[in-house]
């Protein structure tokens, strides 16, 4: 079965960490960019960031609103990917998904890229409070 | 970056209705366009994918068009597992991407 499964989850204090872990199994890990997205308590989803396949040479980004806090890593030999969390302030209070990023290619008198998220866990919860 | 707005924001309609939800770009984004269901306390699903393209396991009666800045999503006949919330999601402007702010479809 195909799936990803978040952990890491809890209660942090404000300028406080914690570290996010997400293990893929039922496919090659090491073929797919990963992304995590979150969603703040009664709110819309966010995308964090994604580190992209050995392919893209593990290149990672992310969003303007964790650039410098947070870090996006992976393990191909673990299936695993991981969120470091530092610095941490109240709005980052959510629930953490990990995302499978899948690719359709598209011939149209040159190749076009379609990127799209296709498996998601079931999400872990960080809250960050005083 | 590229802001996307959906309308409505929710909607109440009827089981067996034909529902649109639109999903407006700042810019053109051609069609570099998904959208996703999401229930109470799950995750989200992928629906469509290239603005137009069924994911696999996904029911024929959702579909979506539209290309450059203006998308839809139509459910042809709702059922009742269809209630729950819709979001598009640009994935044009690489690395960035962005979500709609969601479409809270509700039972009347």
């Amino acid at each position: 079965e195909v799936q990803v499964v978040e952990s890491g989850g809890g209660l942090a204090q404000p300028g406080g960490s914690l570290r996010l872990s997400c293990a893929a199994s039922g496919f090659t890990f090491s073929d797919h960019n990963m992304d995590w997205v979150r969603q703040a308590p009664g709110k819309g989803l966010e995308w964090v960031g994604r580190t992209r396949n050995k392919g893209n040479s593990y290149t990672t980004e992310d969003a303007a609103s964790v650039k410098g806090r947070f870090t996006i890593s992976r393990d191909d030999s673990k299936n695993s990917l991981y969120l470091q969390m530092n610095s941490l302030k109240t709005e980052d209070t959510a629930v953490y998904y990990c995302a499978r990023e899948s690719k359709k290619e598209y011939y149209y008198g040159s190749w076009s890229y379609y990127y799209y998220m296709d498996v998601w866990g079931k999400g872990t919860t960080v809250t960050v409070s005083s | 970056d590229i802001q996307m707005t959906q309308s409505p924001s929710s909607l109440s309609a009827s089981v067996g209705d034909r529902v649109t939800i639109t999903c407006r770009a700042s810019q053109s984004i051609s069609n570099y366009l998904n959208w996703y269901q999401q229930k109470p306390g799950k995750a989200p699903n992928l629906l469509i994918y290239a603005a137009s393209s069924l994911q696999s396991g996904v029911p024929s009666r959702f579909s979506g068009g539209g290309s450059g800045t203006d998308f839809t999503l139509t459910i042809s006949s709702l059922h009742p597992e269809d209630f729950a919330t819709y979001y598009c999601q640009q994935s044009y402007s690489i690395p960035s991407i962005t979500f709609g702010q969601g479409t809270r479809l509700e039972i009347k």
